[in-house]
């Protein structure tokens, strides 16, 4: 089973629509929860962490953490065609000075 | 400008001739690391460097080699590369208690015949 499990898709929504993105890890000692934005011919950017469980929201994204159930999850609302991009779960494994990535989910906005 | 840069953008080489790929970070950051991104496989950690002179392994550090003689460089060198490390690679950079917000270069796509 790998550490982190994302679905890679393609999701297509049309402008405007509720975009929900998801993952699952299998450790339960995983802390900081993080998702990056990867643009085509770019490198990843972080769009927003979590430490520990609960939600987090910025602007049009939240994010949102359940450790009983090992899941989560990127909400944007209002997508918009800017938004599509291949977007990263990504876990830090505590102690280990190193990052655990999702497959990454490709999302398409049309307008 | 705070970023992470790259050199080469894209490379093509042949098996065996031994190539350096360089990353530079003006962040004054003491956390970097590199990654290989595979379709369907996502990013997946070579090298890490903690500080300068503390390199460590990553998942697949197989065929790979590092150093870190200065805070700002971190180059990667594949000294017999081979058709299978064809792939697209990222370097970032972090600090050091924060290796969860890590600054992503803007990739160097390799390819080996």
């Amino acid at each position: 089973q790998k550490e982190v499990e994302q679905d890679p898709g393609p999701l297509s929504v049309p402008e405007g629509a509720i975009v929900s993105l998801n993952c699952t890890y299998s450790n339960s000692a995983f802390q900081y929860f993080m998702w990056y934005r990867q643009y085509s011919r770019k490198g990843p950017e972080l769009l927003m962490y979590t430490y520990s469980s609960g939600n987090k929201e910025d602007g049009r994204f939240t994010a949102q953490v359940d450790k009983s159930s090992k899941y989560i999850s990127l909400f944007i609302r209002d997508s918009q065609p800017s938004d599509s991009a291949t977007y990263l779960c990504a876990i830090e494994a505590g102690g280990y000075n190193k990052l655990i990535f999702g497959a990454g989910t490709r999302l398409a906005v049309h307008p | 400008e705070a970023q992470v840069t790259q050199n080469p953008r894209y490379l093509i080489t042949v098996t065996g001739k031994k190539l350096t790929v360089t990353c530079s970070q003006n962040m004054n950051h003491e956390y970097m690391s590199w990654y290989r991104q595979d379709p369907g496989l996502g990013l997946r950690q070579i090298y890490y460097s903690m500080n300068v002179e503390v390199t460590d392994k990553g998942d697949v550090p197989e065929g790979y080699k590092v150093s870190r003689k200065e805070k700002r460089n971190f180059p990667l060198i594949l000294e017999s590369p081979s058709p299978n490390q064809t792939s697209l690679y990222f370097c970032a950079s972090s600090f050091g208690d924060r290796v969860y917000e890590q600054y992503f270069g803007p990739g160097t796509r390799l390819t080996v015949t």
